[in-house]
């Protein structure tokens, strides 16, 4: 079945040390998104690809960077977590219609210790 | 005001009971909607897209009123798996403008 894979499912990291997450997806869709969400909260959007177009949103940390080597992956770089980033971390993915709808990832759960 | 509102809730429903959420957006020229179903500790899971026309899937239907802007989810005859949040979608036109609501709980209840 075409998905949107993410991993880790977990990720526990210290205060300050560098982490990645992953998502790939088999969906062949334009659109990457990455998005955090905390307990209770909306999912929040961080920033997203058009093809290789990166598009931060305003509000999105300079800690937090994206990479999008090719159509099927992207990733999530904290560059020096601190305790607020612990959250759900998740990935979807999009044709670039405006009516198309998104499709997640499963998630990754990251706990900044 | 927020542009996606939602009722966070909880709603605590008996088994078989009909329920129904609301959720109201801002923007007019919104052009895309959906319901989303999320699980505890869960990804977003796309429950249905809601059409002009209202649409139904099984004990779901959907409803979008464009001139109160507002879009709806009945569920009919709840069972116990029907507890999550319910998140609704708006679509303001291209990839880059979707808003979520905070979400709806539903908790089924025996």
């Amino acid at each position: 079945d075409a998905m949107v894979i993410q991993n880790p499912r977990y990720q526990v990291t210290q205060f300050g040390k560098p982490v990645t997450l992953s998502c790939s997806q088999t969906l062949n869709h334009n659109v990457m998104y990455w998005y955090q969400q905390k307990s209770s909260q909306a999912p929040k959007l961080l920033f997203h690809y058009y093809d290789k177009d990166f598009n931060n949103e305003a509000d999105t940390p300079d800690n937090f960077q994206s990479r999008r080597p090719n159509t099927s992956f992207c990733f999530l770089d904290i560059r020096s977590p601190g305790l607020g980033d612990t959250a759900m971390y998740l990935c979807a993915t999009s044709r670039e219609g405006g009516n198309s709808p998104l499709h997640f990832g499963n998630g990754t759960r990251l706990t900044v210790t | 005001r927020k542009e996606v509102e939602q009722d966070p809730g909880p709603f605590n429903v008996p088994e078989g009971a009909t329920v129904a959420f609301n959720c109201t957006y801002s923007n007019s020229a919104s052009q895309s909607f959906f319901w989303y179903r999320q699980d505890c500790r869960k990804e977003p899971k796309l429950l249905m897209s809601v059409y002009s026309s209202g649409n139904e899937d099984g004990r779901f239907t959907a409803q979008l009123n464009r001139a109160s802007q507002y879009i709806s989810l009945l569920i009919r005859d709840s069972k116990l798996s029907d507890s999550a949040t319910y998140l609704c979608v708006v679509n303001r036109g291209g990839y880059q403008k979707v808003t979520f609501g905070t979400g709806t709980k539903l908790q089924v209840i025996p």
